[in-house]
């Protein structure tokens, strides 16, 4: 079973409207992080934000959050007012952290592209 | 500071010759990462490293040899190239500390395996 799910492989939405990228995770540990990375055309990773297992309140980074719902494990990202630069592949990611070296590496998921319309 | 850097940035092989692609941070992170991109897919964990002198083998990690005698480099060797090894290859670094530590990621390597 995939541990990281993005069931959206593109999503289209108008400049300046809200737009919500869907990701389902898969694990056991108690302990876990979950990353949205995003990926311009360009290639580079960016890393956009961030939700504990433990956090009791969903993340947010200026105009990005996170609608973490743990019962569903589910990490959808939230993009408000959407502009043209957000144009890019975005992916979802997981740490599970129980302990050891190991537990630091991020699982992807194989990302769903946006694309921004003026 | 110039973060987690790689060269090169893209290199065409022919099958069964070898390269080694570089990745240097300076950020003084103890764990370093390699993973590789496929066409239209996430990342999957190649090696890491915990600390100069310590690695572990990710996902995939056949057909790839790595090293770690210092904090700042961690180099991705591949003995006999392949063309299933065609791949965006990515090398990122970290502290490795829980929680909203993230890792930051080089800029990639673009190989291509004729």
């Amino acid at each position: 079973a995939q541990k990281i799910t993005q069931t959206q492989p593109g999503m289209f939405v108008q400049e300046k409207e809200a737009v919500t990228l869907d990701c389902t995770y898969d694990t056991s540990d108690q302990s876990y992080g979950l990353f949205w990375y995003k990926q311009p055309s360009s290639g580079e990773m960016i890393f956009l934000i961030y939700q504990g297992s433990y956090d009791e309140q969903n993340a947010t980074e200026g105009r990005y959050s996170l609608n973490f719902q743990k019962a569903r494990k589910s990490a959808n990202l939230v993009i408000s007012a959407s502009q043209l630069g957000d144009s890019a592949m975005y992916f979802c990611a997981m740490r599970e952290e129980n302990s050891g070296g190991s537990n630091y590496k991020l699982t992807f998921g194989k990302g769903t592209l946006l694309t921004v319309n003026p | 500071n110039a973060g987690v850097t790689q060269t090169p940035k893209f290199r065409i092989l022919k099958i069964g010759q070898s390269m080694t692609l570089q990745c240097t941070q300076d950020m003084n992170h103890n764990y370093m990462y390699w993973y590789r991109q496929d066409p239209g897919m996430g990342l999957k964990l190649i090696y890491y490293s915990v600390g100069a002198g310590i690695t572990d083998k990710g996902e995939v990690p056949n057909g790839y040899n790595v090293s770690r005698s210092t904090t700042e480099d961690f180099p991705l060797r591949l003995e006999l190239a392949a063309p299933s090894q065609t791949s965006v290859y990515f090398c990122a670094s970290s502290y490795g500390q829980r929680g909203v530590e993230t890792q930051y990621f080089g800029p990639g390597t673009r190989l291509l395996v004729l």
